[in-house]
Parts: C-alpha cells; sequence; structure tokens
C-alpha cells in the first residue's frame, strides 16, 4: 500500500456509547485489511482482519471493520464501549501480489487513541 | 506456544555501543518482521525475512543496523554504533505464511543517551 490514513488521531467517548475509529487507505493493487489494538507497554494484537468475502468482518471484544472498496475504506465500530477498551488502534494494510497473495509485510496507519471515559 | 518472545524488553546504551536486539518466533512461522515505532514515524517495517532469507531489507535505514536470521528459531537486530535518534521500540513479528497475520511480540524499547 502507499499509504494508510486514521483520520481521527484521538477519540474520546463516554463508556456504552459507540464508536467508529476510520480508517482509509491508498494502493495500486488489491488489499488484506487488518486492525491492531495496542495497550500500553505492550505489543500490537490482532482484533480482526479482512482477507476476502464478505466486507463486514467481526473480530474480538466486539469489534466490527467494514471494507468499502470503492471508498478505500476500512472502519472500525464497536457498539458499546468499555472502560477497558481504552488503546492505541492501527488499521494496517498488506498488498498482494499478481497472483492473489500477499508477501505478508504491513503498512501501519498512524494510529488512533481512544480514550474511554466513565 | 509462548507468542513471539524479544529481549531484552528494555534496552539502555550510550550513544556510539553496539546494541543487539533478540527476537524468538513462533514456531512453525516462515515469515520474520522487524519493525521500529516512534512518536514521529509511527510503526515503520525495517526487515522481513521469509524461510530464513531476508527479502525486504529497505526499510532498514542505515548501513549502521543490520538484521540475521541464522536458523527458524531466531533472528538479530543490531545496531552499530548506535545514536540518541535510534531510541524507539523495535517489535519483532512472526506469521505463519504471507497470509496469515502476524504476531507481534512485546517489543524492545531502546533508549540511547
Amino acid at each position: 500500500a502507499q499509504s494508510v490514513t486514521q483520520l481521527d488521531s484521538q477519540v474520546p467517548v463516554f463508556e456504552e456509547a459507540p464508536v467508529e475509529l476510520r480508517c482509509n487507505y491508498s494502493s495500486s493493487v488489491s488489499v488484506y485489511l487488518f486492525w491492531y489494538v495496542q495497550y500500553p507497554n505492550q505489543g500490537l494484537q490482532l482484533l480482526l482482519k479482512y482477507l476476502s468475502g464478505s466486507t463486514l468482518v467481526k473480530g474480538i471484544n466486539g469489534f466490527e471493520a467494514e471494507f468499502n472498496k470503492s471508498q478505500t475504506s476500512f472502519h472500525l465500530r464497536k457498539p458499546s464501549v468499555h472502560i477497558s477498551d481504552t488503546a492505541e488502534y492501527f488499521c494496517a494494510v498488506s498488498d498482494l501480489n499478481a497472483g492473489g497473495t500477499s508477501y505478508g509485510k504491513l503498512t501501519f496507519g498512524q494510529g488512533t487513541i481512544l480514550t474511554v471515559h466513565p | 506456544d509462548a507468542g513471539v518472545i524479544q529481549s531484552p524488553r528494555h534496552e539502555v546504551t550510550e550513544m556510539g555501543q553496539e546494541v543487539t536486539l533478540r527476537c524468538k518466533p513462533i514456531s512453525g512461522h516462515d515469515y520474520l518482521f522487524w519493525y521500529r515505532q516512534t512518536m514521529m514515524r509511527g510503526l515503520e517495517l525495517l526487515i522481513y525475512f521469509n524461510n530464513n532469507v531476508p527479502i525486504d531489507d529497505s526499510g532498514m535505514p542505515e548501513d549502521r543496523f543490520s538484521a540475521k536470521m541464522p536458523n527458524a528459531s531466531f533472528s538479530t537486530l543490531k545496531i552499530q554504533p548506535s545514536e540518541p535518534r535510534d531510541s524507539a521500540v523495535y517489535f519483532c513479528a512472526s506469521s505463519l505464511d504471507g497470509n496469515t497475520e502476524a504476531f507481534f511480540g512485546q517489543g524492545t524499547r531502546l533508549t540511547v543517551v
């Protein structure tokens, strides 16, 4: 992918409210899409992925994301957030080669810090 | 499996010293990646290996950086000599193949003073 843009660097929200974290990408080829979460002083943990098939994908902890090819977007949503969802979220893209498989390397967005307030 | 294991978790070194970061990927994973995370540049890929062979090192910032993977269960990232601008969190990740997700280690926080 040439670039991945996460449109919001910080998103504050109250507990039990819905949230959407936005991600747009630019690539001249087909892609796989991922959302990772990073808790303080920890590594990245996969939330969900889109490889093929249904454009609505469900992940762990009640998160889901929808792939929109025409808008080159992969926004992350959760209908009701918890305090424990406070973390940094990264959108990532992996380009596919001519054979339709991935090289595995990821291009990341700059991250969105989600802060859930009581 | 214990996941991707990195050592050390924290490293503080003086400018000019050699630094070696270590990574043990998940057993059976064919791909290994080294990423660097900084406030200014975010997460960027430095180099990745497939079956122990370096495939793409275009992200390695300078000749001061080198990476090796002598066998399927071990990789090192070396910086010699280190500089303060190398201060960052360095992540190692592995994946089963190019079509599955990457699993990340806990990272090594490097501080060069």
